[in-house]
């Protein structure tokens, strides 16, 4: 399945399948992007990195897409298992002064 | 586990009160930042201090204070909050100290909620 963070903020997926979760950033300048998994009553935690002279980058699990064309980058999670459920947030440098600004954030729930 | 430790995990304290936010880091990151994190929404910026100087100051108000005693802590200083102020403030920290073009490495956070 997908999910735009901005749009649809849930996205429930089986165990054992892939999932994907989009986001739409912001500002064309942006170099760097990352993805981040905050589960409940952690902070986040760093998943995967992607800079804008690459267009995918994988990881375990884990691929990331960059699509600068369109502004978007979407983050897939092969076979999804329970402890994959939380809250994945995407960020890119496009703050002031480069820093790093936050999408709204996609919470994923695996379904047994 | 989190290598960037912050304490206390939880905060309750009145809007009279003085308290301080601490974090610490040993990765020998030079870029550490103060987050506030409000329910169900993402991370929003409020300090960033690189080489140990303060650098942004995202508008915060006063009430919020910053200090970064050497290059492994970095305290936030609270006096006067207000209960909007009520939140999970996260500290991170990252190699380098200019722009954001390495990964930001986050505590668990401090969950503040003021009376």
């Amino acid at each position: 399945g997908e999910s735009v963070g901005l749009h649809l903020p849930t996205l429930s997926v089986q165990e054992g399948d892939n999932s994907i979760i989009n986001c739409a950033y912001s500002n064309s300048a942006s170099d760097y992007f990352i993805w981040y998994k905050q589960e409940s009553g952690k902070g986040p935690q760093f998943i995967i990195d992607i800079r804008s002279n690459m267009d995918k980058r994988q990881g375990q699990r884990v691929t990331v897409l960059l699509n600068k064309t369109v502004k978007h980058l979407s983050l897939q999670i092969a076979a999804t298992q329970p402890g994959d459920s939380a809250v994945y947030f995407c960020a890119e440098n496009g703050g002031s002064a480069r820093q790093l600004t936050f999408g709204s954030g996609t919470q994923l729930t695996v379904l047994p | 586990d989190t290598e960037v430790t912050q304490t206390p995990k939880h905060l309750v304290m009145g809007m009279t009160n003085k308290k301080s936010l601490k974090c610490e880091q040993h990765m020998g990151h030079r870029a550490m930042y103060w987050y506030k994190q409000k329910a169900k929404k993402p991370p929003e910026l409020m300090f960033v201090y690189s080489y140990e100087k303060l650098s942004i100051n995202e508008s915060v108000p006063s009430r919020f204070s910053p200090e970064c005693p050497n290059s492994s802590l970095l305290n936030l200083h609270l006096h006067a909050l207000q209960p909007e102020d009520s939140a999970l403030y996260l500290c991170a920290s990252s190699h380098g100290g200019g722009e954001s073009n390495q990964p930001q490495h986050f505590g668990d956070g401090t969950r503040l909620s003021i009376l």
